[in-house]
């Protein structure tokens, strides 16, 4: 079974609907991450949660929240969806010591808002 | 300037070649160096961490400058498993709240061709 789940794979909606992401880990760990990538442009950071009380914004939070229901779940919104917001949406997770620095990713989510 | 810096390719090369991928970083207090891979389609994963003396694995090494702020990764006797998406990533401080957090470059494109 995967350590980083993502759901829903996949996704097609339509502008201003609210969209929610979920991501769920099993490795354990105390940080998570949202990132989307877009063609051209790479991985940019949404949000980011170092423990279930931490929740900090990431380089382009405008138009998104976040919730940590637990350790393990990391939960993306798009309150009023727009056409924009179509990408790749990747979740990630990070340990807590000192050389722990990769990022475990899931297997990300492709939204469409038309 | 964005902080992270890469050639985006693509790069098409035979089977059995040598390729070598360039990378810049903006913040010179940058602490962490990684390359990781990307498949078409799929979540990106570590492929090695990039160390103040060189480091290999294998076919691959990578090197830092931190005087240049140049980060490089070189592919001998290219397969084609190797056709992915290189991404070059820096971790850019080592404490306070930006532990953690990663920056991504856009990625190279390779191709290995029979």
């Amino acid at each position: 079974d995967a350590d980083v789940t993502q759901t829903p794979r996949n996704r097609i909606t339509k502008t201003g609907k609210r969209i929610m992401l979920e991501c769920s880990q099993t490795k354990g760990h105390d940080r998570m991450y949202w990132y989307r990538q877009d063609p051209g442009l790479g991985l940019r950071l949404i949000y980011y949660s170092f423990d279930v009380k931490d929740i900090n914004k990431g380089e382009i939070s405008d138009g998104y929240s976040v919730s940590r229901q637990a350790q393990a779940k990391f939960s993306l919104s798009l309150e009023s969806a727009i056409p924009n917001q179509t990408a790749l949406y990747f979740c990630a997770t990070s340990g807590l010591g000192a050389g722990d620095n990769e990022q475990f990713f899931g297997p990300g989510t492709r939204l469409t808002v038309l | 300037r964005k902080e992270v810096e890469q050639d985006p390719g693509p790069f098409n090369v035979p089977e059995g070649a040598t390729v070598a991928f360039n990378c810049t970083y903006s913040n010179s207090a940058s602490q962490s160096f990684f390359w990781y891979r990307q498949d078409c389609r799929k979540e990106p994963k570590l492929l090695m961490s990039v160390y103040s003396s060189g480091n290999e694995d294998g076919r691959f090494t990578a090197q830092l400058n931190r005087a240049s702020q140049y980060i490089s990764l070189l592919i001998r006797d290219s397969k084609l498993s190797d056709s992915a998406t290189y991404l070059c990533v820096v971790n850019p401080n080592a404490g306070g709240t930006s532990y953690g957090k990663l920056t991504f470059g856009q990625g190279t494109i390779l191709t290995v061709h029979p």
